[in-house]
C-alpha cells in the first residue's frame, strides 16, 4: 500500500514569511496524483493545490506552489506571503491512477504568528 | 453550483447502538467516499461509491457498511457502535476518474458514549 509522510506535525511562521511544509511518499506505481488539503478549525477540507505526477512543471495556485521531485518521492507545499487564514491543518495526500483511494498524510499543524 | 452536503453534523449515541450518516455528492458526481477521521488515526478510507457500486473498500470491520443510491446520494451505517468510533466522518464527491478532485463535506462529528 502507498505511505505518505509527513514529518513536521507542526510548523509557524510569521505573517508576510515563507513557509514551507514537506511530504514524502512511498509507491511503485508511475501513475498518480498528489494533493494538498487544507483542514481550518471548521473541519471543512479545502483543496489548496493539485499535481499531477507525469506533469515536470510544479503547480502554483496563487501564493501556493509545490516542489515535485518525482524521482525523490518528495512532494512538498509552499506558501509565500503567509496570512492569518493560513493557519489550519495541512494534509499531504496521493490518489493511485489506477484507483480512487486516497492516502493521506498524518497532517501539519500551521501557526501563522501576527 | 452547491457543495457536498453531511446529515447530522453532530451526533451522540450510547454504546451498542447503530448509526446512519448521509452524504449528498455535489451535482453531477457519482463517485463518494467516506473517510473517518480521529486524533489517533488520522484520515483513513472506509469505502468509495460509484454509481451506485462500492469500487474500493478500507481496512474496517464489517460493521462499517454504506450504499449509493441512484441519485449518487450515499449513506453510511455503523452497527454495533463502540467508544473508539467516535470520530468526526468526512465524505467527499467527485465524478469518478483517479485524475479529478475529490471535494469534502462539512463532515458528521459521532460521538459514542
Amino acid at each position: 500500500a502507498q505511505t505518505v509522510t509527513q514529518s513536521q506535525p507542526e510548523m509557524s511562521v510569521q505573517e508576510a514569511e515563507t513557509v514551507t511544509l514537506s511530504c514524502t511518499y512511498d509507491t511503485s506505481e508511475s501513475d498518480y496524483y498528489l494533493f494538498w488539503y487544507k483542514q481550518p478549525p471548521s473541519r471543512q477540507m479545502i483543496l489548496v493545490i493539485r499535481q499531477e505526477a507525469y506533469k515536470q512543471q510544479n503547480a502554483t495556485e496563487n501564493r501556493f506552489s509545490v516542489n515535485f521531485q518525482k524521482a525523490a518521492k518528495s512532494f512538498s507545499l509552499k506558501i509565500s506571503d503567509s496570512q492569518l487564514g493560513d493557519a489550519a491543518m495541512y494534509f499531504c495526500a496521493y490518489r493511485s491512477g489506477v484507483g480512487n483511494q486516497f492516502y493521506f498524510g498524518t497532517g501539519t499543524s500551521l501557526t501563522v504568528i501576527p | 453550483k452547491a457543495g457536498v452536503t453531511q446529515t447530522p453534523r453532530y451526533l451522540i449515541k450510547t454504546r451498542g447502538q447503530q448509526v446512519t450518516l448521509s452524504c449528498s455528492p455535489i451535482s453531477g458526481h457519482r463517485s463518494v467516499s467516506w473517510y473517518q477521521q480521529t486524533p489517533g488515526q488520522g484520515l483513513q478510507f472506509l469505502f468509495e461509491y460509484f454509481s451506485e457500486t462500492q469500487r474500493n473498500k478500507g481496512n474496517f470491520p464489517g460493521r462499517f457498511s454504506g450504499r449509493q443510491f441512484s441519485n449518487s446520494r450515499s449513506e453510511m451505517n455503523v452497527s454495533t457502535l463502540e467508544l473508539g468510533d467516535s470520530a468526526l466522518y468526512l465524505c467527499a464527491s467527485s465524478r469518478g476518474h483517479a485524475e479529478e478532485t475529490q471535494y469534502f463535506g462539512p463532515g458528521t462529528r459521532l460521538l459514542v458514549l
